[in-house]
Formats: C-alpha cells, structure tokens, sequence
C-alpha cells in the first residue's frame, strides 16, 4: 500500500510568509497527487490536482510541484482566509486512495 | 450545480447497523467512480471504499471489510454505504465524494457508535 507523509504537521505563519508543505509517498505515484484545504465543520476543498493543475476558482497564490515521490504545495503569501487544514491525497489506483496526515496552519 | 447530499446517520450501539446515502445532481453520475471518505473527530481524512461506474469493482479499507458494503444505483443517481457490526472507531462525518476525473464532495453525514 502506498503511504503519504506530510510535513510539517502543524505550521504557525504571519499573514503574508511564503508557506511550504510537503508530501512524500512511500512509492512513485506519478503526478496522481491532489491538494485539498480543509476548514473546521466543512468538506474538503480542492486547490490542485495532477500535482501542479490550479483548480478553477483558486486564487493563484496556490502552487503546487512534484512528481514521483516528492510533492510540495506553496502559498505564496499568506492570507488570513488561508489558515486552514492541508491534505495531500494520492489517487493513483482506484483500488486505494491515501491521504497525508495533515498540515494545519496556525497564526503566529 | 454539482451536488452531493448524504444522509443516513445517527447514533447507533456498537453492534449496530445503518445505511448511509448519498444522493447526487448535477453531473453524469453514472460516469464516475464514487467515493466514501470520513474523519475522525479531530482526526485527518481516511479513505473508506471505492465503486467503480458500474458498480463492478469495489475497495476497502482493510478496517471495515466484511463489515461495511459500498454499492450504487445509477438509475437514481444514488451511492450508499451498508454498516454493519459497528464499533466505536467507525465514529466519525463520513463524506460521500467523486475525485477521480471530477471533484465534489458532499457535507458529510455524523455517525456516532456508542452505548
């Protein structure tokens, strides 16, 4: 089974740092990783997809970059919307799908 | 408007059986492989169980196998998970979703095992 590993696991940031996550899975996965932003009591929402693809209506202070195992996702500047839960998910088989573990990001 | 809607859960004693839904609109719901995720409270998100378009193939997480059946009905645009011999680790909003070549994800539906 492929695994994600996320770091870090908490982040504390001003509004306007440069902020970057990483993910690493356990095996290549290609390009088949997704960002997704998570805020308490709300589903998921998508930010990137195919590693680096802007999901339409995402500001594009969001990048994301990666292929193979190593993937990052990058807030350019930070704002006060963007604190919030990150989960990089890998869907490279239908047979399983993997989250990372979660990166929050807190206020300094 | 792409949207997914769950329904179904509750609180149930460990043991215990329910059958969420997921109602979905607004796109060819028969097209796409289906989803069911769920959080834990104050946990991350953990993938559950995956039906493909037909209903042919589907995968799960080895904590509810045997326990837990994904199925679909295309005709009413319908996605359900059946659980049973509940425990209290199945806890948790569970969210029916679409992310394999379309991303929507419903509200999430809160299931509470507990006596």
């Amino acid at each position: 089974d492929i695994q994600m590993t996320q770091s870090p696991s908490t982040l504390s940031a001003s509004v306007g740092d440069r902020v970057t996550i990483t993910c690493r899975a356990s095996q290549s996965i290609s390009s088949w990783l997704a960002w997704y932003q998570q805020k308490p009591g709300k589903a998921p929402k998508l930010l990137i997809y195919k590693a680096s693809s802007l999901e339409s209506g995402v500001p594009s202070r969001f990048s994301g970059s990666g292929s193979g195992t190593e993937f990052t996702l990058t807030i350019s500047s930070l704002q006060p919307d963007d604190f919030a839960t990150y989960y990089c998910q890998q869907y490279n088989s239908y047979s399983r799908l993997t989250f990372g573990g979660g990166t929050k990001v807190e206020i300094k | 408007e792409v949207q997914l809607v769950e329904s179904g859960g509750g609180l149930v004693q460990p043991g215990g059986s329910l059958r969420l839904s997921c109602a979905a609109s607004g796109f060819t719901f028969s097209r796409y492989w289906m989803t069911w995720v769920r959080q834990a409270p104050g946990k991350g998100l953990e993938w559950v169980a995956n039906i493909k378009q037909d209903g042919s193939e589907k995968y799960y997480v080895d904590s509810v196998k045997g326990r837990f059946t994904i199925s679909r009905d295309n005709a009413k645009n319908s996605l359900y998970l059946q659980m049973n011999s509940l425990r209290a680790e199945d806890t948790a909003v569970y969210y029916c979703a679409s992310v394999y070549g379309m991303d929507a994800w419903g509200q999430g539906t809160t299931v509470t095992v507990s006596s």
